[in-house]
Order: structure tokens, then C-alpha cells, then sequence
């Protein structure tokens, strides 16, 4: 098993420009969580997934950010346009119905620099 | 809602020292008790869960922790200590049957050789 795939690993952009975040969750698994995690905050909930649908949005910080899931093997996070404060490591994560009590498995990250 | 606290958000030990990690979390239902490790510079790994039975759970790496309900609490312990564990732990809890998993700031951990 692959694991959880994140891409690109490390990104750096400046203030403005679009970003484009992109998972693929484990094999079989139906939930699909994006995460925030910063020195501040520590680590948030933007929005999670369940077969392909958003469920909850409610942590997703402002309408610069977008997320989809087009197939169950696919998410994207969109950030548009970029500001210095997005600037953080950005986690996936997956989970399945009945598979350890609702144990998530992540990825190993995205790191967001934004000049 | 669902919260989760964790109470000390620095930790420093040496080596062979004993652990223990606060976490206390706010929900009035039946839930499922996480802690997650992430050690420098990699994802978040499971480390232990609890979700019924006996409240004195164990773990990969030596780590334990134990469910107090009463105390709305799950520490998390370890008796011995060792440079490798330095990382950053966070509690987590989701409702029973829930998905949306509600994390603690984190607790670092740094173990001097």
C-alpha cells in the first residue's frame, strides 16, 4: 500500500498567484480530510470529504479557498489568489468506514511558502 | 463542540525519564481517543486509540495511555524515555461512529541525549 500521496512536496509562490494542492487518498478508503497545520494554530480542519462529497467546510478559512473531489482517487485544495498567511504545511488525510474506529492516515504534507 | 485540550505545549526530559502528556477533550457523548505522533519533519502516525474495553491502552514504540472517563482525560505515558522519541504529539477525539476528528495543539517533546 502506497499510502497517502501528496503532491508537490514543497511549494513556494508568491503573494497572488494560484495554488493548486493535490491527494490521493489510500485505495478504498471513502473519506478524505484537508488540514492545516501551523506554529500558531496548530493543526486545523479545512473540509473533509465522503464518497467524493464535501461534508463540512465550516474550517475552510475564507473564499480563496476551494476544494474538490472529482473521483475517488483525486482531491484538490485551491488557494486563489495566494497571501503570505496561507503560508503553512497543508496535510491530507484519509479514512474508511468502519476501518479502526475512524483512524486517519496522512501524507506527508505540503509545505506552502508564500512571498 | 468537541475540544480538545492539551496541557503543556513544550516538554523537555532526559533520556530514562518517565513521560506523561495531558490531554483532557470536551464532548458529552461516546467517543473514540487518539494520540498521534509526528516526528521532525514527517506526517502524522497513529500511535495508539481507544475506543471501548479496557480504558489502560497500549501502543506502538512502549507508549500507553489511559482513558479516565470521569476525567474526561486520555494521558498519555511512557516509562522510559529515549532520544528517538523527541517529536510532536497531539490527542485527538471523534464522536463514536463520527469522522470529523478533532486535534489538540500538540505537545513537543524534546528528549536530551
Amino acid at each position: 500500500d502506497a499510502g497517502v500521496i501528496q503532491s508537490p512536496r514543497h511549494e513556494v509562490t508568491e503573494m497572488g498567484q494560484e495554488v493548486t494542492l493535490r491527494c490521493k487518498p489510500i485505495s478504498g478508503h471513502d473519506y478524505l480530510f484537508w488540514y492545516r497545520q501551523t506554529m500558531m494554530r496548530g493543526l486545523e480542519l479545512l473540509i473533509y470529504f465522503n464518497n467524493n462529497v464535501p461534508i463540512d467546510d465550516s474550517g475552510m478559512p475564507e473564499d480563496r479557498f476551494s476544494a474538490k473531489m472529482p473521483n475517488a482517487s483525486f482531491s484538490t485544495l485551491k488557494i486563489q489568489p495566494s497571501e503570505p498567511r496561507d503560508s503553512a504545511v497543508y496535510f491530507c488525510a484519509s479514512s474508511r468506514r468502519g476501518g479502526g474506529h475512524n483512524e486517519q492516515f496522512f501524507g506527508p504534507g505540503t509545505r506552502l511558502t508564500v512571498l | 463542540a468537541q475540544s480538545v485540550s492539551q496541557h503543556n505545549h513544550h516538554v523537555i526530559l532526559s533520556e530514562a525519564a518517565s513521560l506523561e502528556l495531558g490531554c483532557n477533550y470536551s464532548y458529552g457523548g461516546t467517543v473514540n481517543l487518539f494520540w498521534y505522533v509526528q516526528y521532525p519533519g514527517q506526517h502524522l502516525q497513529l500511535l495508539l486509540k481507544y475506543f471501548s474495553g479496557d480504558p489502560l491502552v497500549k501502543g506502538i514504540k512502549g507508549f500507553e495511555a489511559e482513558f479516565i472517563k470521569s476525567k474526561f482525560s486520555f494521558n498519555l505515558r511512557k516509562p522510559s524515555v529515549q532520544w528517538s522519541d523527541t517529536a510532536e504529539y497531539f490527542c485527538a477525539v471523534n464522536a463514536n461512529g463520527g469522522f470529523k476528528t478533532i486535534f489538540g495543539a500538540g505537545t513537543r517533546l524534546f528528549v536530551k541525549a
